[in-house]
C-alpha cells in the first residue's frame, strides 16, 4: 500500500545551525505534501505545505523542496532556535482518493541545543 | 472557537467498556478527518466526512469503531468493547473542503486499563 518514509528519526543540532528532514513517498498520484510540527501534549500544527506543481516554497526560516521524479520532499529549517525543538511529521495525500486523506511519516524528533 | 476542539482531552477506561470521543470542527469547514496516533508513531487515517456525502471509512481498524457526523457540525467517534491496543491519541482535523490544509485539534488521549 501507499506509504511515506521519513528520515532521520532523531536530529540534534546546535542553535543557529540548519536542520534538514527528508521524506519519500510511494504513490506517484500524491499531489499535496504538508509538514506538521507537534509539541508534547498538543495536536500537529501545520507549518508549511507544497503542491505537486511547485518545486520549492519558503516561509521565513522554513522551506520545503519537492522532487516529483524521485518522489521525495524535504523540510529545511535555517537559523534554528530552541523553540524549534519538537516532533516534525511529513505527509502526503493518498493519491487515488479525492478525500484529501493524509499518509504520515513516522516523525523526526528535533532537538536544538542552546 | 477559532480552532478544532476535542473532548475529553483524556479518557481512562476499563477494557471492554465503550467510549465516545467528540470533535468540534472549525466553523465553515466541510471536511472532517479522524486519525489515530500510537505512542511514538505517525498518524493513521481512520475516517473522513465531507458534507452530506458518504463517509470514507476505509481506515477504521475493526467493526468496533464507528463515527458519525451530522451535516457540517460535530462528529463523534465511538469505540465499542475497548481493547488495550486501542490505547492511543485520537486526533480530529478539519479543512475548508477536501484537499485543503487540515487543521488539528489537540486530541483525546485514550488509555485502556
Amino acid at each position: 500500500g501507499e506509504n511515506v518514509e521519513q528520515h532521520p528519526s532523531t536530529l540534534s543540532v546546535q542553535e543557529g545551525d540548519s536542520a534538514v528532514i527528508k521524506c519519500t513517498y510511494s504513490d506517484s498520484a500524491s499531489n499535496y505534501f504538508p509538514w506538521y510540527k507537534q509539541e508534547l501534549g498538543k495536536g500537529p500544527q501545520l507549518i508549511i505545505d507544497i503542491r505537486s506543481n511547485v518545486g520549492e516554497k519558503k516561509d521565513q526560516r522554513i522551506a520545503v523542496t519537492l522532487n516529483k521524479t524521485a518522489k521525495h520532499f524535504s523540510l529545511h529549517i535555517t537559523e534554528t532556535q530552541p523553540e524549534d525543538s519538537a516532533v516534525y511529521f511529513c505527509a502526503a495525500t493518498h493519491g487515488s482518493s479525492n478525500t484529501g486523506k493524509l499518509i504520515f511519516g513516522q516523525g523526526t524528533t528535533l532537538q536544538v541545543k542552546p | 472557537g477559532a480552532g478544532v476542539s476535542q473532548s475529553p482531552s483524556n479518557k481512562v477506561t476499563e477494557k471492554g467498556k465503550d467510549v465516545e470521543l467528540r470533535c468540534d470542527p472549525i466553523s465553515g469547514h466541510t471536511a472532517l478527518y479522524w486519525y489515530r496516533q500510537r505512542l511514538g508513531q505517525g498518524l493513521e487515517f481512520l475516517i473522513y466526512f465531507q458534507g452530506n456525502s458518504a463517509p470514507d471509512k476505509s481506515g477504521l481498524p475493526s467493526d468496533r469503531f464507528s463515527a458519525e457526523r451530522t451535516g457540517e457540525s460535530v462528529s463523534t467517534l465511538t469505540i465499542q468493547r475497548t481493547q488495550q491496543e486501542d490505547s492511543a491519541v485520537y486526533l480530529c482535523a478539519s479543512s475548508e473542503r477536501s484537499g485543503q490544509p487540515q487543521h488539528f485539534g489537540d486530541g483525546t488521549r485514550l488509555s485502556i486499563l
